[in-house]
């Protein structure tokens, strides 16, 4: 069974303290793993896929990495409107197979 | 605007009493999905479809049903909600599935939040 695991739970910084959300995953061979930011009361909004193990992709303040096991989103000198719930999700490489698993996400607080 | 609209956004209901939520978009998607958050769970799958006609269960079928008759739309039917349905739940939309690289950006729409009683 395809598992996400993402740390911390939460996260608060000061507004220009760089840091890193982790996310785990255990998948049967990775076909992508997906990247969303979700503010309260609103639906996810995507950042970033990432196919294969090596890959990075950035955005603005974020950078986005992926290995064999993990992926980090790398937020670099963070902004108040920074903060909000990171997901991340994955997609095995199984034929048939278009199932989304997500994890539980990375409530991130930036202080002004 | 290219965009994935819920109806309702909110809704009180009883138990046992039929309910539809709907989802529409407007970007002549193939793939849309289903999706229930519920706090310490994430986001779970509930249905999926990967065009009109067909559709595919997901991680939490149980008490769901959907139908895709037209490429636009993907009702949510809940013929006997229960208070354990009682979540946030989301609609998203992609041009194909999750097993077309580079077109498989989901795009969700606002939420509905349910409460069953």
């Amino acid at each position: 069974e395809d598992q996400v695991t993402q740390s911390p739970e939460a996260l608060r910084l000061q507004e220009g303290e760089s840091s890193s959300l982790n996310c785990s995953y255990t998948v049967s061979g990775l076909r992508g793993l997906f990247w969303y930011r979700q503010d309260p009361g609103k639906g996810p909004e995507f950042l970033f896929t990432l196919y294969s193990a090596g890959e990075e992709k950035e955005k603005e303040r974020l950078k986005a990495t992926l290995t064999k096991k993990e992926s980090f989103l790398h937020i670099t000198a963070p902004k108040p409107e920074d903060s909000a719930t990171y997901l991340c999700a994955v997609q095995a490489e199984d034929f048939g197979n278009e199932k989304l698993t997500f994890g539980t996400g990375t409530r991130l607080t930036i202080i002004p | 605007e290219a965009q994935v609209t819920q109806n309702p956004r909110y809704l009180i209901t009883v138990t046992g009493k039929k309910l539809t939520v709907t989802c529409s978009q407007n970007m002549n998607h193939e793939y849309m999905s289903w999706y229930r958050q519920d706090p310490g769970l994430g986001l779970r799958q509930i249905y999926y479809s990967m065009n009109v006609e067909v559709t595919d269960k997901g991680d939490v079928p149980e008490g769901y049903k959907v139908s895709r008759k037209e490429k636009r739309n993907f009702p949510l039917i809940l013929e006997s909600p229960s208070p354990n349905q009682t979540s946030l739940y989301f609609c998203a939309s992609s041009l194909y599935g999750p097993n077309n690289r580079g077109r498989e950006t989901q795009y969700f729409g606002p939420g509905t939040r349910l409460l069953v009683l």
